[in-house]
Protein backbone atom coordinates (compact mmCIF):
# COMPACT_ATOMS: atom_id res chain seq x y z
CA UNK A 1 0.00 0.00 0.00
CA UNK A 2 0.82 3.47 -0.52
CA UNK A 3 1.37 4.14 3.34
CA UNK A 4 0.94 2.58 6.88
CA UNK A 5 -2.25 1.08 7.42
CA UNK A 6 -4.44 -0.05 10.81
CA UNK A 7 -7.30 -1.64 11.79
CA UNK A 8 -9.77 -0.70 12.90
CA UNK A 9 -9.53 3.16 13.91
CA UNK A 10 -11.35 3.18 16.67
CA UNK A 11 -11.61 0.41 19.27
CA UNK A 12 -14.35 0.15 22.34
CA UNK A 13 -14.22 -2.69 24.63
CA UNK A 14 -15.04 -3.89 28.37
CA UNK A 15 -12.78 -4.21 31.12
CA UNK A 16 -11.26 -7.73 30.84
CA UNK A 17 -12.57 -8.57 27.08
CA UNK A 18 -9.51 -9.48 24.56
CA UNK A 19 -8.69 -7.26 21.47
CA UNK A 20 -6.46 -7.24 18.24
CA UNK A 21 -5.32 -4.44 16.52
CA UNK A 22 -3.89 -4.79 13.05
CA UNK A 23 -0.89 -3.03 11.41
CA UNK A 24 -0.37 -3.25 7.47
CA UNK A 25 3.32 -1.96 7.29
CA UNK A 26 4.42 -0.02 3.68
CA UNK A 27 5.00 -2.87 1.04
CA UNK A 28 8.94 -3.80 1.61
CA UNK A 29 9.64 -2.59 5.12
CA UNK A 30 11.46 -5.05 7.07
CA UNK A 31 11.14 -3.19 10.33
CA UNK A 32 7.89 -3.08 12.25
CA UNK A 33 7.10 -0.90 15.33
CA UNK A 34 4.46 -0.58 17.70
CA UNK A 35 4.28 2.37 20.39
CA UNK A 36 1.31 3.79 22.36
CA UNK A 37 0.51 7.06 23.13
CA UNK A 38 -1.64 8.55 25.76
CA UNK A 39 -3.02 11.77 25.51
CA UNK A 40 -0.56 15.09 25.70
CA UNK A 41 2.00 12.55 26.05
CA UNK A 42 4.70 11.59 23.13
CA UNK A 43 4.74 7.99 21.94
CA UNK A 44 5.54 5.19 23.77
CA UNK A 45 7.77 1.91 22.85
CA UNK A 46 6.39 -1.20 23.36
CA UNK A 47 8.24 -3.84 20.50
CA UNK A 48 10.00 -4.03 17.26
CA UNK A 49 10.10 -6.50 14.36
CA UNK A 50 12.85 -7.34 12.63
CA UNK A 51 11.85 -9.70 9.82
CA UNK A 52 9.20 -12.22 11.16
CA UNK A 53 10.92 -11.91 15.28
CA UNK A 54 10.79 -9.83 17.50
CA UNK A 55 13.70 -7.65 17.96
CA UNK A 56 13.02 -6.08 20.98
CA UNK A 57 9.85 -6.06 23.40
CA UNK A 58 11.54 -4.61 26.10
CA UNK A 59 8.60 -1.58 26.05
CA UNK A 60 5.71 -4.42 26.63
CA UNK A 61 4.40 -3.23 29.86
CA UNK A 62 3.05 -6.79 31.13
CA UNK A 63 2.30 -10.52 29.80
CA UNK A 64 -0.85 -9.23 28.83
CA UNK A 65 0.63 -7.66 25.86
CA UNK A 66 1.41 -10.28 23.09
CA UNK A 67 2.70 -9.07 19.25
CA UNK A 68 2.74 -11.35 16.08
CA UNK A 69 4.33 -10.46 12.81
CA UNK A 70 4.15 -14.35 11.08
CA UNK A 71 4.59 -13.57 7.48
CA UNK A 72 7.01 -10.66 8.23
CA UNK A 73 4.66 -8.04 6.80
CA UNK A 74 1.38 -7.81 8.80
CA UNK A 75 0.93 -7.64 12.49
CA UNK A 76 -0.87 -8.06 15.16
CA UNK A 77 -1.12 -6.11 18.63
CA UNK A 78 -3.40 -8.90 21.00
CA UNK A 79 -4.14 -7.89 24.42
CA UNK A 80 -5.54 -9.88 26.86
CA UNK A 81 -7.90 -9.08 30.28
CA UNK A 82 -8.16 -5.31 28.76
CA UNK A 83 -7.63 -2.67 31.75
CA UNK A 84 -8.68 0.89 31.65
CA UNK A 85 -5.28 2.03 31.96
CA UNK A 86 -4.51 0.34 28.45
CA UNK A 87 -6.45 3.23 27.07
CA UNK A 88 -4.98 4.77 24.30
CA UNK A 89 -3.75 5.37 20.75
CA UNK A 90 -1.60 2.85 19.53
CA UNK A 91 0.74 3.65 16.73
CA UNK A 92 2.25 0.86 14.43
CA UNK A 93 5.32 2.22 12.27
CA UNK A 94 7.83 0.48 9.75
CA UNK A 95 10.92 1.71 7.68
CA UNK A 96 13.24 0.11 5.09
CA UNK A 97 16.62 -1.85 6.43
CA UNK A 98 18.00 0.90 4.10
CA UNK A 99 19.39 -1.31 1.83
CA UNK A 100 17.58 -1.06 -1.48
CA UNK A 101 17.64 2.79 -1.19
CA UNK A 102 15.13 3.65 1.07
CA UNK A 103 15.70 6.00 4.12
CA UNK A 104 16.57 4.08 6.92
CA UNK A 105 15.85 6.80 9.49
CA UNK A 106 12.71 7.45 8.46
CA UNK A 107 10.00 5.55 10.39
CA UNK A 108 6.12 5.97 8.32
CA UNK A 109 3.56 5.79 11.09
CA UNK A 110 0.30 4.89 10.85
CA UNK A 111 -2.73 6.76 11.81
CA UNK A 112 -3.49 5.02 15.02
CA UNK A 113 -5.61 2.66 16.49
CA UNK A 114 -7.54 4.28 19.25
CA UNK A 115 -8.52 1.98 21.80
CA UNK A 116 -10.63 3.01 24.67
CA UNK A 117 -11.24 0.33 27.85
CA UNK A 118 -14.55 1.17 29.50
CA UNK B 1 17.68 4.35 29.20
CA UNK B 2 16.88 7.47 27.71
CA UNK B 3 15.51 11.06 29.48
CA UNK B 4 14.31 13.08 27.19
CA UNK B 5 13.18 16.81 27.95
CA UNK B 6 11.43 19.57 26.08
CA UNK B 7 8.86 22.32 27.18
CA UNK B 8 5.05 21.41 27.23
CA UNK B 9 3.45 24.31 25.32
CA UNK B 10 5.22 27.24 23.26
CA UNK B 11 2.91 30.33 21.38
CA UNK B 12 4.18 32.47 18.66
CA UNK B 13 2.50 35.05 15.86
CA UNK B 14 2.24 34.07 12.40
CA UNK B 15 5.41 35.08 10.35
CA UNK B 16 8.12 34.92 13.76
CA UNK B 17 10.26 32.42 14.73
CA UNK B 18 10.17 29.81 17.03
CA UNK B 19 12.75 27.68 18.93
CA UNK B 20 11.64 24.44 20.43
CA UNK B 21 14.69 22.85 22.62
CA UNK B 22 15.31 19.47 23.81
CA UNK B 23 17.52 17.80 26.34
CA UNK B 24 18.68 14.13 26.56
CA UNK B 25 20.32 11.79 28.68
CA UNK B 26 20.93 8.54 27.72
CA UNK B 27 22.85 4.80 28.04
CA UNK B 28 23.61 4.98 24.26
CA UNK B 29 22.54 7.99 21.42
CA UNK B 30 22.53 7.10 17.94
CA UNK B 31 20.97 9.74 16.13
CA UNK B 32 18.27 12.55 17.51
CA UNK B 33 14.86 13.39 15.63
CA UNK B 34 11.98 15.29 15.33
CA UNK B 35 8.59 14.58 14.55
CA UNK B 36 5.80 16.73 13.73
CA UNK B 37 1.93 15.83 15.09
CA UNK B 38 -1.21 17.12 14.08
CA UNK B 39 -3.74 16.71 16.27
CA UNK B 40 -5.45 13.34 15.48
CA UNK B 41 -2.84 12.81 13.23
CA UNK B 42 0.24 10.19 12.83
CA UNK B 43 3.51 11.84 13.62
CA UNK B 44 5.19 12.81 10.35
CA UNK B 45 8.98 12.92 10.15
CA UNK B 46 11.13 16.36 10.20
CA UNK B 47 14.50 15.84 10.24
CA UNK B 48 17.40 13.53 12.19
CA UNK B 49 21.06 15.06 13.24
CA UNK B 50 23.63 12.16 14.44
CA UNK B 51 26.54 14.59 14.07
CA UNK B 52 27.23 17.81 15.82
CA UNK B 53 26.10 21.17 13.69
CA UNK B 54 22.70 22.48 12.23
CA UNK B 55 20.91 20.43 9.54
CA UNK B 56 18.87 22.56 7.32
CA UNK B 57 15.61 21.82 5.48
CA UNK B 58 13.29 24.65 4.49
CA UNK B 59 11.86 26.15 6.85
CA UNK B 60 12.47 24.02 9.21
CA UNK B 61 16.27 23.38 11.11
CA UNK B 62 17.44 20.79 13.81
CA UNK B 63 20.77 21.28 15.31
CA UNK B 64 22.42 19.03 17.52
CA UNK B 65 25.27 19.01 20.43
CA UNK B 66 26.12 15.40 21.69
CA UNK B 67 28.61 16.74 24.22
CA UNK B 68 25.67 18.73 25.66
CA UNK B 69 22.77 16.10 25.13
CA UNK B 70 21.01 19.38 23.71
CA UNK B 71 18.89 19.75 20.49
CA UNK B 72 16.37 22.50 18.92
CA UNK B 73 14.42 22.69 16.40
CA UNK B 74 13.66 26.39 14.63
CA UNK B 75 10.82 27.19 12.70
CA UNK B 76 11.09 29.87 10.60
CA UNK B 77 8.20 31.87 8.93
CA UNK B 78 5.84 30.52 10.80
CA UNK B 79 2.33 29.19 9.08
CA UNK B 80 -1.03 28.70 10.85
CA UNK B 81 -0.79 25.14 9.34
CA UNK B 82 2.78 24.86 12.06
CA UNK B 83 -0.03 24.75 14.94
CA UNK B 84 1.19 21.18 15.87
CA UNK B 85 3.15 18.84 18.35
CA UNK B 86 6.50 18.44 17.79
CA UNK B 87 8.17 15.28 19.15
CA UNK B 88 11.91 15.29 19.69
CA UNK B 89 13.01 11.41 20.18
CA UNK B 90 16.22 9.95 20.16
CA UNK B 91 17.89 6.22 18.65
CA UNK B 92 19.53 3.99 21.04
CA UNK B 93 23.10 2.84 19.96
CA UNK B 94 23.57 -0.64 19.29
CA UNK B 95 22.52 -3.18 16.00
CA UNK B 96 20.04 -4.63 18.40
CA UNK B 97 18.37 -1.45 18.87
CA UNK B 98 17.28 -1.11 15.42
CA UNK B 99 15.34 2.12 15.09
CA UNK B 100 14.11 1.94 18.23
CA UNK B 101 13.07 5.52 19.43
CA UNK B 102 12.37 6.81 22.66
CA UNK B 103 10.41 9.81 22.31
CA UNK B 104 9.91 13.07 24.57
CA UNK B 105 6.64 13.92 25.66
CA UNK B 106 6.14 16.75 23.17
CA UNK B 107 5.90 20.44 22.68
CA UNK B 108 2.91 21.68 21.79
CA UNK B 109 3.51 25.09 19.73
CA UNK B 110 0.23 27.27 19.34
CA UNK B 111 0.52 30.12 15.88
CA UNK B 112 -1.31 33.03 16.84
CA UNK B 113 -2.70 35.01 13.71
Amino acid sequence: GAGVSQTPSNKVTEKGKYVELRCDPISGHTALYWYRQSLGQGPEFLIYFQGTGAADDSGLPNDRFFAVRPEGSVSTLKIQRTERGDSAVYLCASSSDGLAGGNYNEQFFGPGTRLTVL
Amino acid sequence: GQNIDQPTEMTATEGAIVQINCTYQTSGFNGLFWYQQHAGEAPTFLSYNVLDGLEEKGRFSSFLSRSKGYSYLLLKELQMKDSASYLCAVRDKGKAAGNKLTFGGGTRVLVKP
